[in-house]
């Protein structure tokens, strides 16, 4: 039973273009939802975040969007650049950042 | 400044062997985690902790032991390791505030044979 879900195992994007990396879920109590980016042979590292009460949240050339009615998440990347190509994680919390449910990742691939 | 420091790095088992996996956080974290990754799959929980002397079960604790004795370690125990916990461990903290992020260590690719 899978409570988060990246649909999209891999997205190829040129290098300037928007990235938009999407993310469904179906626990409505969820609270709390992040992206994270990992390298190979790296740890997940933490990019972005929203609480349940806003629906957008911009940091830098990162933007999150939630939609709770649909119960969907997105990450927009914009300028996309070679340095983005990574997997990212979309996490959801039940306790205000406790306890993440991660969905399966995707790879990004950003050409130059 | 190290983070969450993880080692070690790479390890093989034998089916039936026991190993402990280390974490360490220098941040004064009072909350921290142990997940699994599986090949094609996100990181799954498998225990957790909300301060010194207190752990908890996540969703996949089976086979597994953890303690917490200070608040910079938590090191995660395997005993009878089994081929189907071939994986890669990450160990996590956060701060106890509400809202925070997870901060991760770079793993431990784990085979067992």
């Amino acid at each position: 039973d899978q409570q988060v879900k990246q649909n999209s195992p891999s997205l190829s994007v040129q290098e300037g273009r928007i990235s938009i990396l999407n993310c469904d879920y179906t626990n409505s109590m969820f609270d709390y939802f992040l992206w994270y980016k990992k390298y190979p042979a790296e740890g997940p590292t933490f990019l972005i975040s929203i609480s349940s009460i806003k629906d957008k949240n911009e940091d830098g050339r990162f933007t999150v969007f939630l939609n709770k009615s649909a119960k969907h998440l997105s990450l927009h990347i914009v300028p996309s650049q070679p340095g983005d190509s990574a997997v990212y994680f979309c996490a959801a919390s039940l306790e205000y950042g406790n306890k993440l449910v991660f969905g399966a990742g995707t790879i990004l691939r950003v050409k130059s | 400044n190290a983070g969450v420091t993880q080692t070690p790095k790479f390890r093989i088992l034998k089916i039936g062997q026991s190993m402990t996996l280390q974490c360490t956080q220098d941040m004064n974290h009072n909350y921290m985690y142990w997940y699994r990754q599986d090949p094609g799959m996100g990181l799954k929980l498998i225990y957790y902790s909300v301060g010194a002397g207190i752990t908890d079960k996540g969703e996949v604790p089976n086979g597994y032991n953890v303690s917490r004795s200070t608040t910079e370690d938590f090191p995660l125990r395997l005993e009878l390791a089994a081929p189907s916990q071939t994986s890669v461990y990450f160990c996590a903290s956060r701060t106890r505030y509400s809202n925070q992020p997870q901060h991760f260590g770079d793993g431990t690719r784990l085979s067992i044979l």
